[in-house]
């Protein structure tokens, strides 16, 4: 069975500064794909950014990374220069491929960036 | 803007009653899922439907049940709500098929059983 994991309940940060957010995963599916999605207060659910189980270099949207690290089952978001904006919970999220896969996700990381 | 829409943004209703929750995806998209979202259990998979059909289910209850009509859109109908139904219901859309294509969610329901 597919599992995500983010241990990190909260995290702070100062205006400006980078951070990074966990996430582990589990699957025995060979192909899948991780995502990041973002969920501020006011509650909808924003996609940020995507990597697939077959990219060769980590995927980057705008302040945005992901640090894959496949042997590790690992897909850390990275977020540089952090804003007040970025304020948030963030899911990070897998799929298999295969049809009709829905995401599972994680528990969710509460950032808080301070100024 | 996801392109997804969901009504009504806020439901109140009491145990017992029945709800129907409204979803359009994004112009082109034939998937549509629904999630539940609540502080217990987290973001969790209800069902899935395909250009009309049902194509996967997860963590739902029968008293709830879905459909997909010829235009898209599909409807969550909730019944005999509990208490523990309170929660924020989300509708996601995609491209089937397609790994690397998000799931764009719409802004969510929240139910509130009084």
């Amino acid at each position: 069975a597919q599992k995500i994991t983010q241990t990190q309940p909260g995290m702070f940060v100062q205006e400006k500064e980078a951070v990074t957010l966990d996430c582990t995963y589990d699957t025995s599916d060979p192909s899948y794909g991780l995502f990041w999605y973002k969920q501020p207060s006011s509650g909808e659910m924003i996609f940020l950014i995507y990597q697939g189980s077959y990219d060769q270099q980590n995927a980057t949207e705008g302040r945005y990374s992901l640090n894959f690290q496949k042997a590790r089952k690992s897909a850390n978001l990275v977020i540089s220069a952090s804003q007040l904006g970025d304020s948030a919970m963030y899911f990070c999220a897998m799929r298999g491929n295969q049809a009709g896969t829905a995401l599972i996700f994680g528990k969710g990381t509460t950032l808080s960036v301070s100024s | 803007d996801s392109g997804v829409t969901q009504t009504p943004k806020h439901l109140i209703t009491a145990t017992g009653q029945r709800v129907t929750l409204r979803c359009s995806p994004r112009s082109g998209d034939l998937s549509v899922y629904w999630y539940q979202q609540s502080l217990d259990q987290g973001l969790q998979f209800l069902i899935q439907y395909y250009n009309g059909e049902e194509r996967a289910k997860g963590n739902i209850l029968e008293r709830f049940s879905a459909q997909q009509f010829p235009d898209l859109h599909s409807e969550l109908n909730l019944s005999s709500l509990e208490l523990g139904d309170s929660a924020l219901y989300f509708c996601a859309s995609s491209v089937e098929g397609v790994l690397n294509q998000p799931q764009h969610f719409g802004d969510g329901t929240r139910l509130s059983i009084l």
